[in-house]
C-alpha cells in the first residue's frame, strides 16, 4: 500500500541553526501539508501546496520556514533559523482530489 | 483556536465492548470530517471520514455519526479490540481547495483484554 515516507526520524539541531525536513508523498497525489504537534499539544496546520505553490498558510508558518518541491518526488520544509520552540513533531501529508490526507511517520526535530 | 474539541482525554473499555468516542466542533464552514488514529512516535493513520452531505458513514467495525444541529461527531468502534488501543483525533476542513486540517486535542482509548 502506498504510503508517505519522512526523513530524518529524528533530527538534532542547534538554535539558529537550519534545517531541512524531507518528505516523499504519495506518488498519485496532488496536495501537500505540513503540520506539526508540539509535545501535549494538538496536532497544527503549517503550510498546504499545490501546483507548485503554497495554497494555504498558518500563522506559525512565518518568514523562517519555506517549502519547496524540487523534483517529482520530494516535498521538504525548511527552517532558516531554528528556535528552542521549534521543537517538535512535524508530519508531512498528501492527499489526491478526495481530501482525504494520508500522514507520514513525523520527524522529531529537537532544538538545543 | 479551539474549532475542534475532544472532551474526553481517556476512555477505557472492555474488549467486545462499543467504544463512543466525541467530538464537537464551533466553526459551521467545516463540511468534511475525518477520524484518525495514532500510536507514539507514528505519524497519524487515516481510520474513516464523513461529508456534511451525510449523517453516517461505515467501514467494518467503525461508524462515524455526524449531528450538524449540534455541531456534533462521534466514533463509535463495535466490537472493541485490544489493538484499538491508541489516541483518536477528531479533524475538520472546509472544502475549499487546500483543505487544511483542524484536530482536536485527542481521546486515549484502552482497550481492556
Amino acid at each position: 500500500e502506498p504510503e508517505v515516507t519522512q526523513t530524518p526520524s529524528h533530527q538534532v539541531t542547534q538554535m539558529g541553526q537550519e534545517v531541512i525536513l524531507r518528505c516523499v508523498p504519495i506518488s498519485n497525489h496532488l496536495y501537500f501539508y505540513w503540520y506539526r504537534q508540539i509535545l501535549g499539544q494538538k496536532v497544527e496546520f503549517l503550510v498546504s501546496f499545490y501546483n507548485n505553490e503554497i495554497s494555504e498558510k498558518s500563522e506559525i508558518f512565518d518568514d523562517q520556514f519555506s517549502v519547496e518541491r524540487p523534483d517529482g518526488s520530494n516535498f521538504t520544509l525548511k527552517i532558516r533559523s531554528t528556535k528552542l520552540e521549534d521543537s517538535a513533531m512535524y508530519f508531512c501529508a498528501s492527499s489526491d482530489y478526495t481530501d482525504t490526507q494520508y500522514f507520514g511517520p513525523g520527524t522529531r526535530l529537537t532544538v538545543l | 483556536d479551539q474549532q475542534v474539541k475532544q472532551n474526553s482525554p481517556s476512555l477505557s473499555v472492555q474488549e467486545g465492548r462499543i467504544s463512543i468516542l466525541n467530538c464537537d466542533y464551533t466553526n459551521s464552514m467545516f463540511d468534511y470530517f475525518l477520524w484518525y488514529k495514532k500510536y507514539p512516535a507514528e505519524g497519524p493513520t487515516f481510520l474513516i471520514s464523513i461529508s456534511s452531505i451525510k449523517d453516517k458513514n461505515e467501514d467494518g467495525r467503525f461508524t462515524v455519526f455526524l449531528n450538524k444541529s449540534a455541531k456534533h461527531l462521534s466514533l463509535h468502534i463495535v466490537p472493541s479490540q485490544p489493538g484499538d488501543s491508541a489516541v483518536y483525533f477528531c479533524a475538520a476542513s472546509e472544502l475549499t481547495g487546500a483543505n487544511n486540517l483542524f484536530f482536536g486535542t485527542g481521546t486515549r482509548l484502552t482497550v481492556i483484554p
